[in-house]
C-alpha cells in the first residue's frame, strides 16, 4: 500500500532522444508526486512535481504525465543530454502523512 | 540562502559504537526529515520533525532516534551500530507544514566496520 514501484532500473538513451521513467502506486490517498534527480556525491534535488488534479505538467524539457485511474505517473525527458545522466527517483506523499515514499530509482545514462 | 548542511560528511565507526549526525535546515524551514539511502533498499524514510515534534517515523528499529531543537536544527542518533547501518544518511528540510517540496543536504556517509 505504501510502495511506489519504479521502472526501469537503468536506462541508456542517445543524446537528443526521449527518456521515459515510469512509476506506479497503490495508496489512493497520495496527493503529491515529485520527481528528484540525484548526481553522484550529492543529495536528491527536486526536478518537477504534480498533483492528481492535472494530467500533465511540463517544465522545460521535463514533463510529468499522470494517470489517476491507472495509479501511474511517468517522467519524460525530451532532447536528453549527457548532463542529464543521473539517478532519478519518483516519490509520493499525502497531506497529513508527513512522510515521503520513494521509488527504487532509475540510473539514466545519456550517450553523446 | 544557504542550503541544507549536514555534518560530518564522512564517518567511520565500528560495530557496537554509537553515532550522532547533525542537520541544519534552510533558514526558516521548520520541517526536517531523515532518510537512509543504500544501493539495495534505495531511499528509506526514517523520521520527520516539525517544530520539535516527531510527526512520523519509518520502519526502523529503536536504535535509530532523532530530535529537533528550537532553532530547527536536527540530530539523529544510531546506537549499537551494525554492519548493515552503513549507508548515506540524508536530511531534507521543507518550509511548510506539509513538507511538499523537500530540499536535501549532501548527506553523511557512514561506514560501519
Amino acid at each position: 500500500q505504501q510502495q511506489v514501484k519504479q521502472s526501469p532500473q537503468s536506462l541508456i538513451v542517445q543524446k537528443g532522444g526521449i527518456s521515459i521513467i515510469n512509476c506506479a502506486y497503490e495508496n489512493t490517498a497520495f496527493d503529491y508526486f515529485p520527481w528528484y534527480q540525484q548526481f553522484p556525491g550529492k543529495g536528491p534535488a527536486l526536478l518537477i512535481a504534480i498533483r492528481p488534479d492535472v494530467s500533465e505538467k511540463k517544465e522545460g524539457r521535463f514533463t510529468i504525465s499522470f494517470n489517476k485511474s491507472a495509479k501511474q505517473f511517468s517522467l519524460h525527458i525530451m532532447d536528453s543530454q549527457p548532463g542529464d545522466s543521473a539517478t532519478y527517483f519518483c516519490a509520493a506523499s499525502y497531506t497529513g502523512g508527513f512522510k515521503t515514499i520513494f521509488g527504487a530509482g532509475t540510473r539514466l545514462f545519456v550517450k553523446a | 540562502k544557504a542550503g541544507v548542511t549536514q555534518t560530518p560528511r564522512y564517518l567511520i565507526k565500528t560495530r557496537g559504537q554509537q553515532v550522532t549526525l547533525s542537520c541544519s535546515p534552510i533558514s526558516g524551514h521548520r520541517s526536517v526529515s531523515w532518510y537512509q539511502q543504500t544501493p539495495g533498499q534505495g531511499l528509506q524514510f526514517l523520521f520527520e520533525y516539525f517544530s520539535e515534534t516527531q510527526r512520523n517515523k519509518g520502519n526502523f528499529p529503536g536504535r535509530f532516534s532523532g530530535r529537533q531543537f528550537s532553532n530547527s536544527r536536527s540530530e539523529m542518533n544510531v546506537s549499537t551500530l551494525e554492519l548493515g547501518d552503513s549507508a548515506l544518511y540524508l536530511c531534507a528540510s521543507s518550509s511548510g507544514p506539509q513538507m511538499d517540496t523537500q530540499y536535501f543536504g549532501p548527506g553523511t556517509r557512514l561506514t560501519v566496520l
